[in-house]
């Protein structure tokens, strides 16, 4: 787990906060993923970064902005989120969409929680 | 349309039996599998995929994971359980005419007891 990095580990923030979410990864990937991760519900891919460009955005709210200023690091801006956003956000890289046996790599998650 | 199937939601087994933990695909091309583990308040851990050759796949910390094609099956196996096992099993299906998702199963928590 230590090849990517997310921090805060735990976040609590009110519907009117802005926050930001932090990753890091520190194994030359070219590709950056965030999940929301629910209870009782698979995994959701959010968006997907590939050498620095968005290339999916899965249809997530606007409240949640993507930032991806270099292949090591991405960042989840939050701001006036709901409770029901309250969830853990994984991120993970990978080498970057060479083939369809490319793996992603995850990070420990940020344990969000709305108020 | 792609999906992974969990059927279990949770797998109970005592330490030193063999475990299994079971998963079903559906894709329109050939499928490349994956298994991950997630231990408490962590990240997913890769444990070992099936891209293509052997049907037998073997990762890490002992497990093994068979492709079925006719059954379109790739089920996690380990011949001796430990405790140190429980955690929640994901399955993870890419098409390979579709490589920028992976679709994620439910999940199977795993217990095992001593």
């Amino acid at each position: 787990e230590t090849g990517v990095t997310q921090t805060p580990r735990h976040l609590v923030m009110g519907m009117t906060n802005k926050k930001s979410l932090k990753c890091e990864q520190h194994l030359g990937h070219n590709a950056m993923y965030w999940y929301k991760q629910s209870a009782k519900k698979p995994l959701e891919l959010m968006f997907v970064y590939n050498f620095k460009e968005q290339t999916e955005n899965n249809s997530v709210p606007s409240r949640f902005s993507p930032e991806c200023p270099n292949s090591s690091h991405l960042f989840l801006h939050l701001h006036t989120l709901q409770p029901e956003d309250s969830a853990l956000y994984l991120c993970a890289s990978s080498q970057g969409l060479q083939g369809a046996e490319d793996t992603q790599y995850f990070g420990p998650g940020t344990r969000l929680t709305v108020l | 349309a792609q999906s992974v199937a969990q059927p279990e939601d949770q797998v109970n087994v005592a330490e030193g039996n063999p475990l299994t933990v079971k998963c079903t695909y559906s894709v329109s091309g050939n499928p490349y599998l994956f298994w991950y583990v997630q231990y408490p308040n962590r990240g997913l851990q890769f444990l070992l995929k099936y891209i293509t050759g052997d049907n037998l796949v073997k990762g890490s910390y002992g497990f093994e994971a068979e492709f079925n094609k006719s059954q379109t099956s790739f089920h996690l196996k380990k011949p001796s359980a430990l405790v140190s096992d429980s955690a929640l099993y994901f399955c993870a299906v890419r098409a390979s005419s579709n490589t920028d998702k992976l679709i994620f199963g439910t999940g199977t928590r795993l217990q095992v007891f001593p």
